[in-house]
């Protein structure tokens, strides 16, 4: 089944503990974001990625970091998260032409 | 720059009731052009999809949307919603070929169906 994994589902962290929420696909897509979605913000794009090696800023990029090592992976990491972080965070993929597939997304409240 | 509009931020309808969602997007090439929905506490999920042919198009449950290509808009319609319809419902556009980070999203008209 073509699909995009994400974990955590829920993570509760304390500020400044590193942690990192994976992402992976199936589908060979070329093209991976991480975007937020806040209550009345709608879905802000934090990072993105167009090929293994090839990421750059989205919107609201400060404080988090990605990488994308393999073409299938592109985890999110944050160095030192703070309270202003909890957010709903979704992983997605898509390829040139076509729409964005998203994952389940990961509920990241940090106290 | 290029941006989506989408005029209802919250929409209440009583079952039953005909629904359209407006979507109005800028961005001068061929595009793309998607109905992505989200049930609460869930991620989200396509509803339908236009990339050519015919502009009116059909998704799945019993949604529709229509490109009309010079009004920019891509509205999305229902002609009888259900208590299960309430959620959130993003309109995005995806420019092509998309060689970079041209997708956009609306920011989301959340709708409340009352039984």
């Amino acid at each position: 089944e073509a699909q995009v994994t994400q974990n955590p589902r829920y993570l509760i962290t304390v500020t400044g503990k590193k942690l990192t929420v994976t992402c992976s696909q199936n589908m060979n897509h070329e093209y991976m974001s991480w975007y937020r979605q806040d209550p009345g913000l709608g879905l802000r794009q934090i990072y993105y990625s167009m090929n293994v090696e090839v990421t750059d800023k989205g919107d609201v990029p400060e404080g988090y970091k990605v990488s994308r090592k393999e073409k299938r992976n592109f985890p999110l990491i944050l160095e030192s998260p703070s309270p202003n972080q909890t957010s709903l965070y979704f992983c997605a993929s898509r390829d040139s032409y076509y729409g964005y597939t998203f994952g389940s997304g990961t509920r990241l409240t940090v106290v | 720059a290029q941006s989506v509009s989408q005029h209802n931020h919250h929409v209440i309808l009583s079952e039953a009731a005909s629904l359209e969602l407006g979507c109005n997007y800028s961005y001068g090439g061929t595009v793309n052009l998607f109905w992505y929905v989200q049930y609460p506490g869930q991620h989200l999920q396509l509803l339908l999809k236009y990339f050519s042919g015919d502009p009116l198009v059909k998704g799945i449950k019993g949604f529709e949307a229509e490109f009309i290509k010079s009004k920019f808009s891509f509205n999305l319609r229902k002609p009888s919603v259900q208590w299960s319809d309430t959620a959130e419902y993003f309109c995005a556009v995806n420019a092509v070929p998309n060689t970079g980070n041209q997708f956009y999203f609306g920011t989301g008209t959340s709708l409340t169906v009352i039984p």
